[in-house]
């Protein structure tokens, strides 16, 4: 089942903070994370997997609450590259497809 | 190293042609999936290889929708008299590994499909 994204669109001035909002209706094995610019393909920015364990870019910050399904991407003092739009993709816990589920998307737009 | 590779990257057929996808993927990674993109839209899992088997089909939209892997290396995704609803951009990635850790999906360009 697809993820739901939250909120589906953001406006921001150079230097504010975001976060983006995953959430599954069913249990989670990982949250994935990841930024596509116009024209371009998706870029990994993080994995957060069930049991605490993250790994990704240094400058990105995300949570996962496992008893909740839900995974909060922080943007934070953005920066005009920061504009695109963010996807969750999430993998549910107990097997099954081992693609990726991805939600809908964030559009992040950074004015300077 | 090069990255995912897909070819062609823009594809116009006509409704009922049969159109082939390639995929490159990076070289040592056994993982390969494949994804549809509607305009505007997220990103739709189709298929997924470990090595040249693809243990999940389930994504497939149609029989219209096949797909292999030879040499654990390049895929072909083959779609069967393409219809209009066909129309998308198709995204390939790879990664180290599946099964019971995931490691990040590295994407491809991607091929723009068009079915007049």
């Amino acid at each position: 089942q697809q993820p739901v994204q939250s909120p589906q669109a953001v406006i921001l001035r150079e230097g504010e903070d975001a976060v983006i909002n995953c959430s599954s209706s069913k249990a989670l094995y990982s949250v994935h994370w990841y930024r596509q610019k116009h024209g371009e393909a998706p870029v990994f920015l993080m994995i957060l997997l069930k049991g605490g364990e993250q790994k990704g870019h240094e400058k990105i910050s995300a949570s996962f609450n496992e008893k909740k399904q839900q995974s909060s991407l922080y943007l934070t003092a953005s920066q005009l590259s920061y504009s695109g739009t963010y996807f969750c993709g999430t993998e549910i816990a107990g097997g099954g497809a081992d693609g990726l589920t991805f939600g809908k998307g964030t559009h992040l737009i950074i004015q300077p | 190293g090069a990255g995912v590779s897909q070819s062609p990257s823009n594809k116009v057929t006509e409704k009922g042609k049969d159109v082939e996808l390639r995929c490159d993927p990076i070289s040592g990674h056994t993982a390969l999936y494949w994804y549809r993109q509607r305009l505007g839209q997220g990103l739709e899992f189709l298929i997924y290889f470990q090595g040249n088997s693809a243990p999940d089909k389930s994504g497939l939209p149609s029989d219209r929708f096949s797909a292999e892997r030879t040499g654990e290396s390049v895929s072909t995704l083959t779609i069967q008299r393409t219809q209009q609803e066909d129309s998308a951009v198709y995204l390939c990635a790879s990664s180290l590994q599946a099964g019971g850790r995931r490691n990040e999906q590295f994407f491809g360009p991607g091929t723009r499909l068009t079915v007049l």
